[in-house]
């Protein structure tokens, strides 16, 4: 199975702030990486696809970037609404793989 | 705009079977892969497989043995049948779309808000 590492596992920021969250894979998955966002008691949402396709309806201060082992999704400026754990996932291979999950939080 | 909802026993004994359904609206469940993943309490997700509207499954090897999926088209549903469960089966259960974007990958683009399952007796 192919690892998949997120780091940090949290973080603690402001509403405008930078943020960024680094997957890494334990083997070359080229560009086959998704990244989500969940909320306590709700879907998990795809924002990333294919590396750094944005989803439809995602806004555009989300972005994902990187290619074979490293990965990374960027928020620009932190929204109230933004505060969730975030994951990663590979669809390179069977099984697929997520992150441990990074979680946002209010500082 | 496509939804899901699981729905299921929210209590199983252990040693017994884990049986959810997922119920698509919204939209058809022909042609796409329908998915399965869980998330134990204070633990990541976990992928158990898809299946595809022909049948055809593909389950995470860890689980192979104890799961069983199959689809309802003219209900438009799918459902998940998990054998001789224990503790380390309790979870909250997802179902989820997978599309096959061709050369842009697979990634699951609805998902259900997801149920939750103890195995306790």
């Amino acid at each position: 199975d192919i690892q998949m590492t997120q780091s940090p596992s949290s973080l603690s920021a402001s509403v405008g702030d930078r943020v960024t969250i680094t997957c890494r894979a334990s083997q070359s998955i080229t560009y086959y990486l998704n990244w989500y966002q969940h909320k306590p008691g709700k879907a998990p949402k795809l924002l990333i696809y294919a590396a750094s396709s944005l989803q439809s309806g995602v806004p555009s201060r989300f972005s994902g970037s990187g290619s074979g082992t490293d990965f990374t999704l960027t928020i620009t400026s932190l929204q109230p609404e933004d505060f969730a754990t975030y994951y990663c996932q590979q669809s390179y291979s069977a099984p697929r793989t997520f992150g441990q999950g990074t979680k946002v939080e209010i500082k | 705009q496509v939804q899901l909802q699981e729905s299921g026993p929210g209590l199983v004994k252990p040693s017994e079977t884990l049986s959810l359904t997922c119920t698509v609206s919204g939209g058809s469940i022909s042609s796409f892969y329908w998915s399965w993943i869980r998330q134990p309490a204070g633990k990541g997700l976990e992928w158990i497989g898809p299946i595809y509207i022909s049948g055809s499954a593909n389950y995470n090897p860890s689980l192979k043995s104890r799961v069983t999926m199959s689809v309802d088209t003219s209900k438009n549903q799918f459902s998940l049948k998990l054998t001789s469960v224990t503790a380390a089966d309790t979870a909250v259960y997802y179902c989820a779309r997978e599309l096959n974007h061709d050369s842009r990958g697979r990634y699951f683009d609805y998902w259900g808000q997801g149920t939750l399952v103890t195995v306790s007796s």
